[in-house]
């Protein structure tokens, strides 16, 4: 078992371009979500999806695009990079319950993002 | 707006010391997970507390979940250098999946 894998570890981008961070599992997990860490501010969610074909806003949507097509992988695009999306990305998967909540998220081991 | 706001924000303590870390708000959620963070790595969960006034323990790590579901601690007995990273509560509200994590209390136990 992999658990969750990130790609790429690092990356440096210049203002206005875009990219695709990748996330996958192989956990067979319906739940799988989007954060970004910055220093002092904790983990604060982008996106989440609780199975394939379905995706919700987290707390800081904006300027991220997701997609979940299959339950495996769920993308994270970045459509105009800004200096402000300086920062780690950490994607997470887990069980999710029918009335709501998730049962212990996996983490990968995050993309560092430098936005010049 | 869900906030948990926690407190301490950084801790330094002798090995051997005890140490509570306190996770707040002002709204309900249908539980609360308590993760640690090493550097350069992702969380990983402690626990789950469930039940209003549940309490947990994990070693020499005791967990507890207020009555009201609002608020949680952690309480450490004995700190260790091991006990050493960033330690984040989360949770979401009743009936939905959109988790908030808690700003970290940064220990740093030394030997």
């Amino acid at each position: 078992n992999a658990g969750v894998t990130q790609t790429p570890k690092f990356q440096v981008l210049k203002t206005g371009q875009s990219m695709t961070l990748q996330c996958a599992q192989d956990m067979n997990h319906e739940y799988m979500s989007w954060y970004r860490q910055d220093p002092g501010m904790g983990l604060r969610l982008i996106h989440y999806s609780v199975g394939a074909g379905i995706t919700d806003q987290g707390e800081v949507p904006n300027g991220y695009n997701v997609s979940r097509s299959t339950t495996e992988d769920f993308p994270l695009r970045l459509l105009s990079a800004a200096p402000s999306q300086t920062s780690v990305y950490f994607c997470a998967s887990s069980y999710s319950q029918p009335s709501g909540g998730v049962d212990e998220q996996f983490f990968g081991p995050g993309t560092r993002l430098t936005v010049l | 707006t869900q906030l948990l706001e926690q407190s301490p924000q950084f801790l330094s303590i002798q090995e051997g010391e005890n140490l509570t870390v306190y996770c707040n708000s002002s709204s309900v959620f249908s539980s609360l997970q308590w993760y640690r963070q090493e550097p350069g790595e992702g969380p990983v969960l402690l626990v789950t507390v469930v039940t209003g006034g549940e309490v947990k323990k994990l070693k020499r790590l005791t967990f507890q979940f207020g009555d009201a579901r609002k608020d949680s601690s952690l309480h450490i007995t004995a700190a260790q250098p091991g006990d050493t990273g960033l330690y984040l509560c989360a949770g979401a509200a009743p009936g939905t999946y959109k988790y908030i994590f808690g700003t970290g209390t940064r220990l740093k136990v030394l030997a």
